[in-house]
C-alpha cells in the first residue's frame, strides 16, 4: 500500500524552463511534507519543506505548492538547470520523525 | 562533521549467507533510521530507533532482518540468510529535530 505516490518515474526537461514535478498522498494524518533530491552514489538530500497549515513554499528557484483537499503537492524548478538533474523525492510525515517516501521521479534537465 | 557513515559502499554475498550493514550516525542525533531502495517501491522504512530503542520496525520484511543499536554512535543491519530479492541499496539516515541526513549507502547485491 503506497501512501505516497509519484506517478512520473522520469521526465525531461529542456534548461531554463519550469520543472514540476508532482506527488499524492493518502494518509489524511499527514501534516508535514518534504522534498528530498539524489544524486548517483549518493544518499538524497533534503530540498524543502512544507507544513499543512501553509499552501505554498518558496525557497530561491524551488517553490512546494500543496493542495490539501486534493491531497496533492507539487514541486517547481525554475529556471531548471543541468545541475537539477536527479531524483526527486516526495516524503510526508504525521507530525513526527518517521517519514514515507514515494518512489521517486528521475529528472534530466536538457542543455 | 563527516555526515552519517555507512559501511561498507558496496557488498556481493552469495545467497544462504549473512550479510551486516554497518552505520554511524552524526554525534548528537538522538533518532537513526535504516531505509531500503528500489526501483518499485522508492525508500522503503525498515526500523528506525529513538535514543538507541527500537521505535517501529514495522517495515522489517521478515525475521530473517534484524537491526541493532548498542549505543548512540552505531547501528547495524543484519540479514540471515540473505536472498536475491534483498539485493538493493541500503540507506542509514539519522536525524535531530531539524530533519534528517542519510548517509551514503550500501549497495547490496545477492547472487
Amino acid at each position: 500500500d503506497q501512501q505516497v505516490k509519484q506517478n512520473s518515474p522520469s521526465l525531461s526537461v529542456q534548461e531554463g524552463r519550469i520543472s514540476i514535478l508532482n506527488c499524492d498522498y493518502t494518509n489524511s494524518m499527514f501534516d508535514y511534507f518534504l522534498w528530498y533530491k539524489k544524486y548517483p552514489a549518493e544518499g538524497p538530500t533534503f530540498l524543502i519543506s512544507i507544513s499543512s497549515i501553509k499552501d505554498k513554499n518558496e525557497d530561491g528557484r524551488f517553490t512546494v505548492f500543496l493542495n490539501k483537499s486534493a491531497k496533492h503537492l507539487s514541486l517547481h524548478i525554475v529556471p531548471s538547470q543541468p545541475g537539477d538533474s536527479a531524483v526527486y523525492f516526495c516524503a510526508a510525515s504525521p507530525g513526527n520523525e518517521k517519514l514515507t517516501f514515494g518512489t521517486g521521479t528521475r529528472l534530466t534537465i536538457i542543455p | 562533521d563527516a555526515g552519517v557513515i555507512q559501511s561498507p559502499r558496496h557488498e556481493v554475498t552469495e545467497m544462504g549467507q549473512e550479510v551486516t550493514l554497518r552505520c554511524k550516525p552524526i554525534s548528537g542525533h538522538n533518532s537513526l533510521f535504516w531505509y531500503r531502495q528500489t526501483m518499485m517501491r522508492g525508500l522503503e522504512l525498515l526500523i528506525y530507533f529513538n535514543n538507541n530503542v527500537p521505535i517501529d520496525d514495522s517495515g522489517m520484511p521478515e525475521d530473517r532482518f534484524s537491526a541493532k543499536m548498542p549505543n548512540a554512535s552505531f547501528s547495524t543491519l543484519k540479514i540471515q540468510p540473505s536472498e536475491p530479492r534483498d539485493s538493493a541499496v541500503y540507506f542509514c539516515a539519522s536525524s535531530s529535530r531539524v530533519g534528517y541526513t542519510f548517509g551514503s549507502g550500501t549497495r547490496l547485491t545477492v547472487v
